[in-house]
């Protein structure tokens, strides 16, 4: 299996332009998160889905993150605008259940607003 | 408050040390744990997955949870170089901040 896989890995815009990042989970899993890291506030869980419905989004921090889960092997997490203090590293993983499961992540992107 | 604790160090010791990480807590519905490790640029990934009280033990890897005081642990035995990596602990989905280990030749 390939693992889940994120694009791109690296991603440098400017403030108010609109970015969006996507994910690709494991094939079979039926949830799929979606995480931010800073060294100010470590892993952050921003919003999970389950079978493809959101379950949770009380980590989005504001009206500006939009994430989608169009179909079980695919989910993008959009930022519009994008603002300096977005920049960090956002983590896809999936999971076979939503809740007490061993969650595999991608690697990442690093996302830099300038 | 964090629903999980963790000291973010940074942890620097000698190859060969015992490495004891710890966490704590707050919601005493939490039944499972899992240590995670994550090299530089790269995803975490999982380490040890517990449920309940006690011990687990996966080679020089042991991880222990005490829910009477709401403490989850992870030792490392004979500690290598290799093992310099940033450790989360986690509960279903909230993870700690991390703590960075760096072992030393």
């Amino acid at each position: 299996d390939a693992g889940v896989i994120q694009s791109p890995r690296h991603e440098v815009t400017e403030m108010g332009q609109e970015v969006t990042l996507r994910c690709k989970p494991i094939s079979g899993h039926n949830s799929l998160f979606w995480y931010r890291q800073t060294m100010m506030r470590g892993l952050e869980l921003l919003i999970y889905f389950n079978n493809n419905v959101p379950i949770d989004d009380s980590g989005m921090p504001e009206d500006r993150f939009s994430a989608k889960m169009p179909n079980a092997s695919f989910s993008t997490l959009k930022i519009q605008p994008s603002e300096p203090r977005d920049s960090a590293v956002y983590f896809c993983a999936s999971s076979l259940a939503a809740t007490n499961e061993k969650l595999f992540f991608g690697s990442g992107t690093q996302l830099s607003v300038l | 408050q964090k629903e999980v604790e963790q000291d973010p160090g940074p942890l620097s010791v000698p190859e060969g040390a015992i490495v004891s990480l710890n966490c704590t807590y707050s919601n005493s519905a939490f039944q499972y744990f899992m240590w995670y490790r994550q090299y530089s640029r790269k995803g975490p990934e999982l380490l040890m997955y517990t449920y309940s009280s006690g011990n687990k033990e996966d080679g020089r890897f042991t991880a222990q949870v005490d829910k009477s005081s709401k403490y989850i642990s992870l030792f490392i035995r004979d500690s290598q170089p290799s093992d310099s990596a940033t450790y989360l602990c986690a509960n279903d989905m909230r993870f700690g901040a991390g703590t960075r280990l760096t072992v030393k030749p």
